[in-house]
């Protein structure tokens, strides 16, 4: 069964870092892997999707890699900003799920001015 | 851009009330997904559809029903709705296969009193 750890689970930074968000899965049978960002009370909205085949991508100040050897992730944020303050989730597709989801518990980030 | 609307953020409901929660998608996709999300439990797969009038069971099927009699529509049903079922439920959906992305609604946080 796959298990998705994001950690840290909480993760306070001052407006202008850099930072790295983790996710790590224990199998690497995967199609694909999504990172959303969830405001409170909020839907999920998708920000990047990284095909098995693909090692990264990249969108504005957001980069998300993917190394299925080590069953690990990373969503890079570039100049955080307030409006970056929200919980971030990885999603794994596929593998031992048959095409399903398998979600992190999310990492909690908040960007003070 | 893909849209998926749930047709309520918010419900209150009496414990024993039948309650039907709506999501429809505007983008032709073939899967649909019922998801509950809980503090410390993450998202968890009630059930899902991967078209018309076909549905599987996902990891907490138990209490629910769905119906999906169009494509663009994906109804969760709770037969008897009770206080554990309190919750924030997110319906999403993709095209067929497991590379694709997956897109979620807004959310409806519900409340059985």
């Amino acid at each position: 069964k796959q298990e998705v750890t994001q950690i840290p689970a909480a993760l306070s930074v001052p407006e202008g870092e850099n930072l790295v968000l983790n996710c790590s899965f224990t199998d690497s049978a995967i199609y694909n892997l999504q990172w959303f960002r969830q405001d409170p009370g909020k839907g999920l909205t998708s920000l990047l999707l990284i095909q098995s085949s693909q090692r990264e991508q990249t969108s504005g100040r957001l980069n998300a890699s993917l190394d299925k050897s080590s069953g690990r992730s990373t969503l890079y944020i570039a100049a955080s900003q307030p409006g970056d303050s929200a919980t971030y989730l990885c999603a794994l597709r596929g593998g031992t799920n048959a095409g399903k989801s398998t979600f992190g518990d999310g990492t909690t980030l908040t960007v003070k001015p | 851009d893909v849209k998926v609307t749930q047709s309520s953020r918010y419900l209150v409901k009496r414990t024993g009330e039948k309650v039907f929660l709506e999501c429809v998608q505007d983008m032709d996709h073939e899967n649909m997904f019922w998801y509950r999300q809980d503090p410390g439990l993450g998202l968890r797969l009630i059930y899902f559809s991967y078209d018309v009038k076909m549905k599987e069971k996902g990891d907490i099927p138990e209490g629910y029903s769905v119906s999906r009699e169009k494509k663009e529509r994906f109804s969760l049903i709770l037969e008897s709705a009770s206080t554990n079922q309190t919750s924030m439920y997110l319906c999403a959906s993709s095209l067929r296969g497991g590379r694709t992305e997956a897109f979620f609604g807004q959310g409806t946080r519900l409340t059985v009193v």
